[in-house]
């Protein structure tokens, strides 16, 4: 199986920062690479596909880049709203599987 | 407006079966492959099965291979789980996904349903 690490764990930040989120692939997924947010109580919501490509709907204030085995999730000006935990996922082979997260709190 | 509803969830005790619904409305259900992902409250993602549109080619993650049966009844646009011998280990949020892609190629999860908790123990 595909291990996926997220870098860090846990970030605290404040409202209008910007932050970057880093996902590691213990082997190549291509680009093949999937963010999502899940607020506390909810089911998790896509943000970027296919490592950069914006979900419909979703803030540009979310960006996505990288390849191969690592790749970024970059989210600027924060809102409120935005304090959340982030998953990365890899959909390149299955078993599909996803980082441990990162929880992004506030400062 | 599309709408992923889960139902079926609740508890069991090991060993037991629980079959999990999912009924879509507010897209054309047959157009899409859907997945199962489950969730320990304050853990991470796992994915668990996988259908394509036409209800062919069934996948599974190892942990649940020969207990978990994934299908779809495409006429009710409902996706199901059918979960037998179940350990502890099952207890999770299960989560009823649609695939971004179409028929005909995969992509990533984009609408996902509000989850159904499964809990087992005796």
């Amino acid at each position: 199986d595909i291990q996926m690490t997220q870098s860090p764990s846990t970030l605290s930040a404040s409202v209008g920062d910007g932050v970057t989120i880093t996902c590691r692939a213990s082997q190549s997924v291509n680009d093949w690479l999937a963010w999502y947010r899940q607020r506390p109580g909810k089911a998790p919501e896509l943000l970027i596909y296919k490592a950069s490509s914006l979900e419909s709907g979703v803030p540009s204030r979310f960006s996505g880049s990288g390849s191969e085995t690592e790749f970024t999730l970059t989210i600027t000006s924060l809102q409120p709203g935005d304090f959340a935990t982030y998953h990365c996922q890899q959909y390149n082979s299955y078993p599909y599987t996803f980082g441990q997260g990162t929880k992004l709190e506030v400062k | 407006e599309v709408q992923l509803v889960e139902s079926g969830g609740g508890l069991v005790q090991p060993g037991g079966s629980l079959r999990l619904s999912c009924v879509v409305s507010g897209f054309t259900f047959t157009n899409h492959w859907m997945h199962w992902v489950r969730q320990v409250p304050g853990k991470g993602l796992v994915w668990v099965s996988r259908i394509k549109s036409d209800g062919s080619a069934p996948a599974y993650a190892d942990s649940v291979k020969g207990r978990f049966t994934i299908s779809r009844d495409n006429a009710k646009n409902t996706l199901y789980l059918q979960m037998n011998s179940l350990r502890a280990e099952d207890t999770a949020v299960y989560y009823c996904i649609r695939d971004k892609g179409s028929s005909w190629y995969y992509d990533a999860f984009d609408i996902w349903g509000q989850g159904t908790m499964v809990t087992v123990s005796s």
